[in-house]
């Protein structure tokens, strides 16, 4: 069965600081990770995706994650954050037919 | 392009009532998700499909049926409705194909039970 631990329930930040939001997962079978941003009353978008090859993966608005397998861990970064990204990040991972998520971090960017 | 839709958007219901949620997507997906979010808790699956005519229980399906007659739609039913499912309710679909396994999501539905 797969899980997905997301270590922090929030994260304040000021605009224009570096931030890391921590993901870690288990699963029994190859895995296929995500992670998806959600905006105040909307659904999710997929923000990157790691299925296979380079462990540092980019995505959309700056943001990137690198997949470290033995420490199973997909933590997502970026180097510079704006109040825009003020909004809630789920790490999920795909390890057969169910897509299982995180508890999600609520990232808060400080001006 | 529509992707994923949802409806309603909004339902207040009372304790002991029945609805339906519809979920349609237009994108021939095979695999389509019911999942339940509420503050601190992320999004737990409460049922999910790999095709039509098939359905599986998730994390959290007490309370829940689902149906999936057709491809595109995938049908969230609650008989009685309890306050302890007051939530916003997200249907999700994605491709069997590995290279556009992610899930693509609906607008929520937020379901008050009083």
């Amino acid at each position: 069965a797969q899980s997905v631990t997301q270590l922090d329930s929030q994260v304040p930040v000021f605009e224009e600081a570096p931030v890391e939001l921590r993901c870690n997962y288990s699963s029994s079978v190859s895995v296929y990770l995500f992670w998806y941003v959600q905006y105040p009353n909307q659904g999710l978008q997929l923000l990157l995706k790691y299925l296979s090859g380079s462990t540092l993966v980019k995505g959309i608005n700056g943001f990137e994650a690198e997949f470290n397998k033995s420490q199973t861990s997909f933590h997502l970064r970026k180097p510079s954050v704006h109040i825009s990204d003020t909004a809630e990040y789920f790490c999920a991972v795909n390890g057969g037919n169910k897509l299982v998520f995180g508890a999600g971090t609520i990232l808060r960017v400080k001006s | 392009n529509a992707g994923v839709t949802q409806t309603p958007k909004f339902r207040v219901l009372k304790t002991g009532q029945s609805m339906t949620l519809l979920c349609a997507q237009d994108m021939n997906h095979e695999y389509m998700y019911w999942y339940r979010q509420d503050p601190g808790m992320g999004l737990r699956l409460i049922h999910y499909s790999v095709g039509e005519g098939t359905t599986a229980k998730g994390e959290v399906p007490d309370g829940y049926n689902v149906s999936r007659l057709k491809k595109q739609n995938f049908l969230l039913g609650l008989e009685s409705a309890a306050p302890s499912q007051t939530s916003v309710y997200f249907c999700a679909s994605r491709t069997r194909r590995l290279r556009d396994t992610e899930a693509f999501f609906g607008q929520g539905t937020r379901l008050t039970v009083v």
